[in-house]
């Protein structure tokens, strides 16, 4: 399969921690890449190649990958994180891909 | 700093081609393991890949929009082109480009340029 499916929403109470998933099976094979994405804005990368922070990112965003499926936790949820989320991977071939993305509310 | 910019009409007529342009700064597609790429975004929907193209002239293209997309690029002006013929009203979407970086750890759309929308409309 050449897609990434990620839950519609997901809800975290404020310094809660919360997990968000990406399934596919280029997750196997190629690590995925997170991005948030808040009204209006461009996607920010948060997470790249599996677990890793670009400069500036809080750290108490991660990324994890188990089989098919990788994960960004968020670890003590603030108000500022409410957003969409989305994974992004590589087919086969290494052509991009991109999950349908995840709404984040902080409650 | 690397930043990035998209330019082009924010209004295409059904069937017309669209064209937009890319215009980026520190970073070099001259450069071993660097590409920009476009992805779009719907209002209210996800994100959606559409072409990349590499240092070496590498193109690809979302298998789905194949036969309607050319991209370029121009290493001398630092611009990469994106043609979308044939536009409909289901085209209409934020286009966005974004610079496509080799870690080591793989390939990432590392930063992006600011959007612009494109709507379709008679």
């Amino acid at each position: 399969s050449s897609e990434l499916t990620q839950d519609p929403a997901v809800s975290v109470a404020l310094g809660q921690t919360v997990k968000i998933t990406c399934q596919g099976d280029s997750l196997r094979h190629y690590s995925a890449s997170w991005f948030q994405q808040k009204p209006g804005q461009a996607p920010l990368l948060v997470i790249y190649g599996r677990n890793n922070r670009p400069s500036g990112i809080p750290d108490r965003f991660s990324g994890s990958t188990s089989g098919n499926t990788g994960s960004l936790t968020i670890t003590g949820a603030q108000a500022e994180d409410e957003a969409d989320y989305y994974c992004n991977s590589r087919d086969t071939s290494g052509n991009p891909l991109f999950g349908g993305g995840t709404k984040l509310t902080v409650l | 700093q690397i930043t990035l910019k998209e330019s082009g009409p924010t209004l295409v007529k059904p069937t017309q081609t669209l064209t937009l342009t890319c215009t980026f700064s520190g970073f070099s597609l001259s450069t071993s393991g660097v590409g920009v790429g476009w992805i779009r975004q719907p209002p209210g929907k996800a994100l959606e890949w559409l072409a990349l193209i590499y240092w070496d002239d590498d193109k690809r293209y979302s298998p789905s929009l194949k036969s309607r997309l050319t991209i370029t690029k121009d290493t001398s002006k630092n611009q990469v082109v994106l043609t979308v013929t044939n536009m409909d009203p289901v085209d209409t979407a934020t286009y966005y480009c974004a610079h496509d970086y080799w870690s080591g750890y793989g390939y990432y759309f590392a930063s992006w340029g600011q959007g612009t929308l494109v709507s379709v409309s008679s």
